[in-house]
């Protein structure tokens, strides 16, 4: 009963590559997220959806692009695959956009480009 | 824009012993402050909160923060640390009618048996 899950957890694959990685959460929630978690641990949001309207949209190469084919699912694809993005990415979603509810979080996708 | 400082990236600490993680903040409106942590190889979770109300907030775990508005910060406190403790917490603000979770760099708490 994972209330947010991500697929894969780990993610190997060289430069050039196109990838997706997907994200579902069960509990309900309007809200989504995409954040980037570097090699220094900084979190940094990327994307949110809100009832499948996107609302942030931080400065992110457009080789990213997210994708809500409904309030519980937000998938990233990424195009042409760097060095950079080794990252670990997570997901999260909360009650609403704007409310006090907390974000609830994946267990992360770790992408390593080779 | 709101920011958050976390003064310490490491902080080691003996079992038993009490620890403080210090988060400082920046926001010209009112804010909602959070305490995240993240184990090894997992995602972070939900530690505890300040929406309002009492300035002092608990975590189930022994984890208690105080909300200082004079002073912007919200330190995490605990006063006996144990090794399941180790871990990078996270302090993470957000402004009222936000929709954006600002997180800090994070300190990492280890606890020496």
């Amino acid at each position: 009963d994972t209330a947010v899950s991500q697929t894969p957890k780990y993610l190997v694959t060289q430069m050039g590559n196109d990838k997706s990685i997907k994200c579902e959460q069960n509990l309900g929630h309007d809200t989504m997220y995409w954040y980037k978690q570097d090699s220094k641990k900084f979190l940094k949001i990327m994307f949110s959806y809100n009832n499948k309207e996107l609302i942030i949209n931080e400065t992110v190469p457009n080789r990213f692009s997210p994708k809500s084919p409904d309030k519980a699912h937000l998938n990233l694809h990424i195009n042409s695959l760097e060095l950079g993005d080794s990252a670990v990415y997570f997901c999260a979603s909360s009650q609403a956009a704007g409310s006090n509810q907390p974000q609830h979080f994946g267990d992360g996708t770790r992408l390593s480009i080779l | 824009a709101q920011s958050v400082t976390q003064l310490d990236s490491q902080v080691p600490v003996f079992e038993e012993a009490p620890v403080e993680l210090r988060c400082n903040y920046s926001s010209s409106v009112s804010v909602y402050l959070f305490w995240y942590v993240q184990y090894p190889n997992q995602g972070l979770q939900l530690l505890l909160k300040y929406l309002s109300g009492s300035t002092l907030v608990e975590s189930i775990n022994g984890f208690e923060a105080e909300f200082n508005k004079s002073q912007t910060s919200f330190h995490l406190r605990k006063p006996s640390v144990h090794i399941s403790d180790t871990a990078e917490y996270f302090c993470a603000v957000m402004t009222t009618g936000s929709y954006q979770l600002t997180f800090g760099k994070g300190t990492k708490l280890s606890v020496i048996p």
